[in-house]
């Protein structure tokens, strides 16, 4: 079955503590990507990947960190969780670049929560 | 930059019913793409309908129709025959055709489906 994987699903954790948010796509997609979910604002972009080391900012890239070193793989890295990166968090995956001709497909989201 | 706007936190129709989510956006760009995800309680993002800004026609998927007016910036959602599953949350987005490869998402449209 084709899916987007992203582990955990729910985290609490303190401020500080550094984590790591998994996400494994099985669909040999060489495009992935990193949103954040936050009550009013929609849904915004933290980094995207276009292939293999080969990242870039999205529109809120500050606190994180990414790698890809290997194609299915798109780690989120919070080196030093503050409580304002509470938050729904997506990985995303599409089979090219260019987004309109393939939708992206979305992970089951992971809900972080920063004391 | 583009923006998506959706002027609507929230709305209800009765089940059986049609119903109109409203979306405009604002971009210099000619060609790009439009989407309608669907979020339920669930979580998941789920691609309800597509449509390309050079295609004059509407999209229709199912119940599903989009209104696009290109001149107008304006893409909105129609829902026929609501069933109670449509109740979720709705999310316009934007993606550029190549270049910048993200989706920029509206606020979002709490929808509910009433028995």
């Amino acid at each position: 079955e084709a899916q987007v994987t992203q582990n955990p699903r729910y985290l609490i954790t303190v401020t500080g503590k550094k984590l790591t948010v998994t996400c494994s796509q099985n669909m040999n997609h060489e495009y992935m990507s990193w949103y954040r979910q936050d009550p009013g604002l929609g849904l915004r972009q933290i980094y995207y990947s276009m292939n293999v080391e080969v990242t870039d900012k999205g529109d809120v890239p500050e606190g994180y960190k990414v790698s890809r070193k290997e194609k299915r793989n798109f780690p989120l890295i919070l080196e030093s969780p503050s409580p304002n990166q509470t938050s729904l968090y997506f990985c995303a995956s599409s089979p090219i670049p260019g987004l309109g001709n393939q939708p992206q497909h979305f992970g089951d989201g992971t809900r972080l929560s920063i004391l | 930059a583009q923006t998506v706007t959706q002027s609507q936190p929230e709305m209800s129709v009765q089940e059986a019913e049609t119903v109109t989510l409203s979306c405009t956006y604002d971009t210099s760009e000619n060609n790009y793409y439009l989407f309608w995800y669907k979020q339920p309680p669930s979580r998941q993002m789920i691609l309800v309908i597509r449509q390309e800004a050079y295609k004059q026609q509407n999209a229709t998927e199912n119940r599903f129709s989009v209104n696009f007016q290109k001149a107008a910036k304006s893409f909105s959602l129609k829902i026929s025959d609501s069933q109670l599953g449509d109740t979720a949350m709705y999310f316009c987005a934007f993606a550029s055709q190549g270049g910048s490869e993200k989706l920029v998402f509206g606020k979002g449209t709490k929808l509910t489906v009433n028995p």
